[in-house]
């Protein structure tokens, strides 16, 4: 197991262009997170899902951003014309619900640059 | 509202020096606190995640405590090395059902 994998891990775009970042999580982790962080903060929830199903997202989800996971496994966030504040390090995690501690474990994040 | 803080936001000691960094939160009713590492650009290392009903946990160099009554968690480094340079980061979990609340971390600068 090679632990949570994100991709791209650097994206450059235009204002106004669509982006998207793909997550695969650890095998077996039935629950996976999306963050956004900024350069000094703490990271932002975004969404997560349970298997395929998405079960909360953060009202920082606006209608420009859409994620998916639909077989359960991989999830792709995507982000349609981009803004210049929708810079920052995008971060998947997974864990496993119903499990006790419900420890997350981060990938390396996909950081976006919107020119 | 679940809040989290962690003060300071920046430290810097000398190699070889024990330290204590700090997280607060303002509601006691909590599922757990997981400490994470991030280095510059990266994504983030879980170190150790406390339960509820625990007081501490260790992993090597580092131990975690938790006081649930006064809302406090603590991270101790032992023997300090540049290595440990980066920013850590608290977390709370106020139930398993629940994203995590997140402090705005501590940089840590260990200067050889």
């Amino acid at each position: 197991d090679t632990g949570v994998s994100q991709n791209p891990r650097h994206k450059i775009t235009k204002r106004g262009q669509n982006v998207t970042f793909r997550c695969d999580p650890i095998s077996e982790h039935n629950r996976l997170y999306w963050y956004r962080q900024t350069l000094g903060q703490g990271p932002e929830f975004l969404t997560y899902f349970q298997n395929e199903a998405q079960l909360e997202k953060s009202r920082l989800l606006s209608d420009r951003f859409s994620a998916e996971r639909p077989k359960g496994s991989f999830s792709t966030l995507e982000i349609q014309r981009t803004e210049q504040g929708d810079s920052a390090m995008y971060l998947c995690a997974s864990s496993v619900a119903g499990v006790y501690p419900g420890e997350l474990f981060f990938g390396e994040g996909s950081r976006l640059t919107v020119l | 509202k679940q809040e989290v803080t962690q003060i300071p936001a920046a430290l810097s000691v000398p190699e070889g020096e024990n330290l204590v960094l700090n997280c607060s939160f303002t509601d006691s009713a909590i599922y757990n606190l997981q400490w994470f590492r991030q280095d510059p650009g990266k994504g983030l290392t879980s170190l150790l995640l406390i339960q509820s009903s625990q007081r501490e946990q260790t992993s090597g160099r580092l131990n975690a405590s938790l006081d649930k009554s006064s809302g406090r968690s603590t991270l101790y480094i032992a023997a300090s090395q540049p290595g440990d340079s980066a920013t850590y980061l608290c977390a709370v979990r106020p139930d398993s059902n629940y994203q995590l609340i997140w402090g705005a971390g501590t940089k840590l600068i260990i200067k050889p």
